[in-house]
């Protein structure tokens, strides 16, 4: 079955310190791998993406995330977190195929603390 | 990037009542568009696959009849709930694929039924 597992359901992280967010799937065919962020009551906003290339992708905002085929997984960091970052990270896998929606995971809830 | 509106951004409707959210590509052509339902603090879960010209094709157990989908041109897709009841209530967003099944995310629509 296709699938996207966020094994952290909320994680709480000091301000300027380092982030790692898990994400791991379960896809038939070559993934399209996403991260996105939503802020309260707002839509998501695409941090990054990874199609094919380079396995550590940059995105916005000072994110990168690693693609390792291996592990079935595709972590998102950044070194140094701000408390703007606090907000709701969605991992999402999808197809190449026209029509194929993604297929998202529960999300992780970032908090930073002072 | 592709932009995607969406309107009304909330809505308050009464029980019995029918409500329809727009959802609009601003700067591209979109011939698939997706349709997601968020309840508080979870994911997103896809509730049909609007194609241009085309019947919508619908996620299982998700009723046709009650969320009516109409994708009447490249850049509109309409999704209306019929005879609204509390239940329905909800965050809705819509998406439209661009190439490699990237999609850009609406800013969502909150349905409040009273």
């Amino acid at each position: 079955a296709q699938s996207v597992t966020q094994p952290d359901i909320h994680i709480t992280v000091s301000e300027g310190a380092s982030l790692e967010l898990r994400c791991n799937y379960s896809y038939g065919a070559t993934p399209y791998l996403f991260w996105y962020v939503q802020s309260p009551g707002q839509g998501l906003q695409l941090l990054l993406k990874y199609f094919s290339g380079d396995t550590l992708v940059q995105g916005i905002k000072g994110f990168e995330a690693e693609f390792k085929r291996s592990q079935s997984s595709f972590n998102l960091r950044k070194p140094s977190v701000h408390w703007s970052d606090a907000a709701e990270y969605f991992c999402a896998v999808g197809s190449n195929q026209a029509g194929t929606a993604l297929i998202f995971g529960k999300g992780t809830t970032l908090s930073v603390s002072s | 990037g592709a932009v995607v509106s969406q309107h009304p951004s909330w809505v308050i409707c009464k029980s019995g009542t029918s409500v329809k959210i727009e959802c609009r590509s601003l700067d591209f052509q979109a011939t698939t568009m997706f349709w997601y339902r968020q309840f508080p603090k979870q994911s997103l879960m896809l509730m049909a696959t609007s194609n241009e010209g085309s019947k919508a094709t619908y996620e299982q157990g998700v009723e046709k009849d009650k969320f009516l989908i109409n994708h009447a041109s490249l850049t509109l897709s309409t999704l209306t709930v019929t005879s609204a009841h509390p239940e329905d209530s909800s965050f809705y967003i819509c998406s439209a694929r661009v190439v490699r099944n990237e999609q850009f995310f609406g800013p969502g629509t909150r349905l409040t039924v009273l």
